[in-house]
């Protein structure tokens, strides 16, 4: 009955690989976004979509490519990655733009 | 750009003290404010939502207050547990349709 689920829990890599992050929600909700916490935990935006579509993109590198191949699911993929990737990342939903959020356990990326 | 500022950065306390943790934000023309908490090597829990008509939410031993025209607010925790120990995050909407602002988080950790 997990709310907000992520694959996978942890990701090893090599500099220069490309991965994928894969989110799904279950709690009906139109809002979907990715976050980035860094080594210093802090938690910044990178994505969000609604219904489906691109609402902000938060100056993210063009490395990563967001998908939402409908509205319970984001996925992320990163290109040709770099060790500044190393991060959680998680993902979260919420029922409209403003509503309360709802986080997934994270993936923590380690890149080599 | 919005800011948010959160101290302590970490606190110990023994059980049962109350406590107060803070949150400052620079732009004071928000939409809401919420409170989390998040566990080691988990995601984020949503503790309390305050809109920015409010001027307080309380859950259980929980209570938020939130002061718009200072750009401040509190997070009170009464009869601390060690269940509480974590890390506690501030965040703040700007608008119906932006993203959240995070702080850094305040570490907590309350000892038996």
């Amino acid at each position: 009955d997990t709310a907000v689920s992520q694959t996978p829990k942890y990701l090893v890599t090599q500099m220069g690989n490309d991965k994928s992050i894969k989110c799904e929600q279950n709690l009906g909700h139109d809002t979907m976004y990715w976050y980035k916490q860094d080594s210093k935990k802090f938690l910044k935006i990178m994505f969000s979509y609604n219904n489906k579509e691109l609402i902000i993109n938060e100056t993210v590198p063009n490395r990563f490519s967001p998908k939402s191949p409908d509205k319970a699911h984001l996925n992320l993929h990163i290109n040709s990655l770099e060790l500044g990737d190393s991060a959680v990342y998680f993902c979260a939903s919420s029922l409209g733009l403003a509503g309360d959020q709802f986080f997934g356990p994270g993936t923590r990326l380690t890149v080599l | 750009k919005q800011e948010v500022t959160q101290i302590p950065a970490a606190l110990s306390v023994p059980e049962g003290e109350n406590l107060v943790l803070n949150c400052s934000f620079t732009d004071s023309a928000i939409y809401n404010l919420q409170w989390f908490r998040q566990d080691p090597g988990k995601g984020l829990t949503s503790l309390l939502l305050i809109q920015s008509s409010q001027r307080e939410q309380t859950s259980g031993r929980l209570n938020a207050s939130l002061d718009k025209s200072s750009g401040r607010s509190t997070l009170y925790i009464a009869a601390s547990q060690p269940g509480d120990s974590a890390t506690y995050l501030c965040a703040v909407r700007n608008s119906g349709y932006s993203t959240l602002t995070f702080g850094k988080g305040t570490m907590l950790l309350v000892s038996p």
